[in-house]
């Protein structure tokens, strides 16, 4: 099982600053690596996949690199909205399997 | 406009199976992409449980997969869970999902989840 280790657990930053959200994953993902913001009480909104491509209606403020073990989403600058919990999660194409990181509480500071 | 929600009931028996459907509408489950399951215990992250394709193709979490069955009902346009023999490990809100790519994961659509309680 690959597993993902995001850094930091919580980062606190005021609205304006910009947002460095690290995951690294025990072994290759290729690119196979997505991000997904979850608000309090809302079901997680797919941000990026295949590492570095926004999906349907993502702020061009948000942004992923990386490929093989390390990963990161940056946000350029921080909105109110932006404050949530962001996992990555890598997909494997054989065997078909999907793990999800652990999380980064990204709270205002 | 793409919209799945969850159902069955909200309390479970510990030992007992738990059930739950997803009612997919704005999409036919017929046209491809893989449908999934993931499942977030209160205050916790969340946890991949399985998918399926239309064809009734299933690829399932290793560390569930003795306990989970997912099927397809295309006629009714939904997909179900089955996790037998639960436990309060088992507590969790569960969630379906469509996935955005031709594999596993990447989910673009979620429902809005559904809380399951195991208790006696």
């Amino acid at each position: 099982e690959i597993v993902l280790t995001q850094s930091p657990a919580t980062l606190s930053l005021s609205p304006g600053e910009r947002a460095t959200l690290s995951c690294r994953a025990s072994q290759s993902v290729s690119s196979y690596l997505a991000w997904y913001q979850q608000k309090p009480g809302q079901a997680p909104r797919l941000l990026i996949y295949d590492a570095s491509n926004r999906a349907t209606g993502i702020p061009a403020r948000f942004s992923g690199s990386g490929s093989g073990t390390d990963f990161t989403l940056t946000i350029s600058s921080l909105e109110p909205e932006d404050f949530a919990v962001y996992y990555c999660q890598q997909r494997s194409n054989w065997p078909p399997e999907v793990t999800f990181g652990q999380g980064t509480r990204l709270e205002i500071k | 406009q793409v919209q799945l929600q969850e159902s069955g009931p909200g309390l479970v028996k510990p030992s007992e199976t738990l059930s739950l459907t997803c009612a997919v509408s704005g999409y036919s489950i017929s046209s491809g992409y893989y449908w999934g399951w993931i499942r977030q215990p209160p205050g916790k992250g969340l946890e991949w449980i399985g998918s399926i394709y239309h064809s009734g193709s299933t690829y399932y979490n290793p560390s569930l997969k003795s306990r989970v069955t997912i099927s397809v009902d295309t006629s009714k346009n939904q997909f179900s869970l089955k996790l037998s023999s639960v436990t309060a490990a088992d507590t969790a809100v569960y969630y379906c999902a469509r996935s955005a790519v031709v594999v596993p994961g990447d989910f673009d659509y979620w429902g809005q989840g559904t809380l399951v309680t195991v208790s006696s």
